[in-house]
């Protein structure tokens, strides 16, 4: 999982609930990322970060908030304005945004009850 | 809107038989395409990357291929082994951060 580490591996979480999704990388790399997996769909892209102190928004982040205060933490939030948070979440970091290979961490499943 | 289709959705195969894995990409513009392997409940793990002026890639028994003309790619997985039992997805990089991910094929070897 490339140095990488994502926890807890699994979470469940009641209805109404803020959750959050623990993400540490020690590669160094500037860039960090988060991705929702569902079923039958391909990885959708969270939020993202070029560098610390520095956020955006991606396809699909609604209901999510993320935080960047250190080079190593990447720390995900679901809120409960997030429909339907029921996934896998996989962290992903790169050494720079653009041009470089995005190394995954080994995810968390959420389950809302 | 930038869409990677792999086909098929899933298959099984017998310990040491081969197979072949389908994408068809619609990115542009392109920059290179990767091959991820992930184990069941695990994050994707790089296999193999082209850019636009390589055929052919291999990693062991895993050999992608990729026509930038057509935009399709395969990943062939030869004398498969239990091992092999995952999911293939098939990822495209345009020449920004954005990658478009497929859904992935995933594969179960049968003794």
């Amino acid at each position: 999982d490339g140095g990488i580490t994502q926890s807890p591996k699994y979470l469940f979480r009641k209805e109404g609930q803020n959750v959050t999704l623990s993400c540490e990388q020690n590669l160094n790399h500037d860039a960090m990322y988060w991705y929702r997996q569902d079923p039958g769909q391909g990885l959708r892209l969270i939020y993202y970060s070029q560098i610390v102190n520095d956020f955006q928004k991606g396809d699909i982040a609604e209901g999510y908030s993320v935080s960047r205060e250190k080079k190593e933490s990447f720390p995900l939030t679901v809120t409960s304005a997030q429909k339907n948070p029921t996934a896998f979440y996989l962290c992903a970091s790169s050494i720079r945004l653009v041009g470089n290979e995005q190394f995954f961490g080994p995810g968390t499943r959420l389950t809302v009850l | 809107k930038n869409q990677v289709e792999q086909s098929p959705q899933s298959l099984i195969i017998l310990e040491g038989k081969n197979c072949t894995l389908q994408c068809n990409y619609t990115v542009s513009p392109f920059s290179n395409l990767r091959w991820y392997k992930q184990d069941t409940g695990r994050g994707p793990v790089s296999l193999t990357i082209m850019t636009f002026s390589e055929n052919t890639k291999s990693n062991g028994r895993y050999t992608a291929t990729l026509d930038a003309d057509t935009k399709q790619s395969s990943l062939h997985i030869t004398a498969s082994q239990l091992s092999d039992s995952a999911s293939y997805i098939c990822v495209v990089s345009p020449n920004d951060y954005k990658l478009s991910f497929g859904a992935g094929t995933t594969v179960t070897v049968r003794a």
